[in-house]
């Protein structure tokens, strides 16, 4: 499988951007990059995933390197809800997700 | 919809015991799988189950089994339980896909052996 590598922990200040790193030096070309992110006492929740291009959705932005070996989770605004461990995870064909330990962004107001 | 939901949310168990968590997947998923996640850990996959069947696994024991009804509900057991097993329980759902399917996950059982 595939390992991603984040930094463990980040900080930002409310309603400012943050960008999250992710390295996968390893990646293959059926592998498609997801986050997931963790709020305290809940399960994971989807926030985005791509293949090659950049992507946006309501809840967050993802750039993807040209060689596909390291993307960028962006969060325009971040909010006190955002606080919580966002995972980078490659997904390939056969469906199941591996987690790493991700990386615990804290937001203070 | 209901999303996923598992079932019971917290539970105690003495070692050596049995234990018996369900899930039932969001409405029009046919894939479940199942992940522990030991505190202050990324979740861990235990195994996936599609159309009744173990699909694929990852490196736990035997002690771990589960089912698949035709309703696409799952139960996960786990047998002789072991003061290590004490962890957070996950169910995620979604449909049979290649890559590209999001996940829903449900808030989990919380599984605590003394």
């Amino acid at each position: 499988d595939a390992k991603t590598t984040q930094p463990n922990s980040m900080e930002s200040n409310e309603e400012e951007p943050v960008h999250l790193p992710c390295n996968h030096s390893t990646i293959s070309g059926t592998d498609y990059i997801h986050w997931y992110r963790q709020l305290p006492s809940q399960g994971p929740e989807y926030v985005i995933h791509g293949l090659t291009s950049n992507v946006n959705n309501r809840m967050a932005s993802l750039a993807i390197a040209e060689d596909r070996k390291s993307s960028t989770l962006i969060l325009h605004r971040a909010t006190l809800r955002d606080a919580a461990v966002y995972y980078c995870i490659l997904r390939a064909n056969t469906d199941k997700l591996i987690f790493g330990t991700g990386t615990r962004l804290q937001v203070f107001p | 919809d209901a999303g996923v939901t598992q079932s019971p949310t917290h539970l105690i168990k003495t070692r050596g015991q049995q234990v018996t968590l369900r899930c039932s997947p969001k409405s029009g998923h046919d894939t479940v799988s199942w992940y522990q996640q030991a505190l202050g850990q990324g979740p861990q996959f235990i195994f996936q189950y599609y159309e009744e069947e173990e699909r694929q696994r990852g490196n736990f024991p035997d002690r771990f089994s589960g089912h698949q009804f035709p309703n696409y509900s799952s139960e996960l057991n786990v047998n002789a339980l072991l003061l290590g097993d004490s962890a957070l329980y996950l169910c995620a759902s979604s449909p049979i896909g290649v890559g590209a399917t999001e996940a829903f996950f449900g808030q989990g059982t919380r599984l605590t052996v003394v």
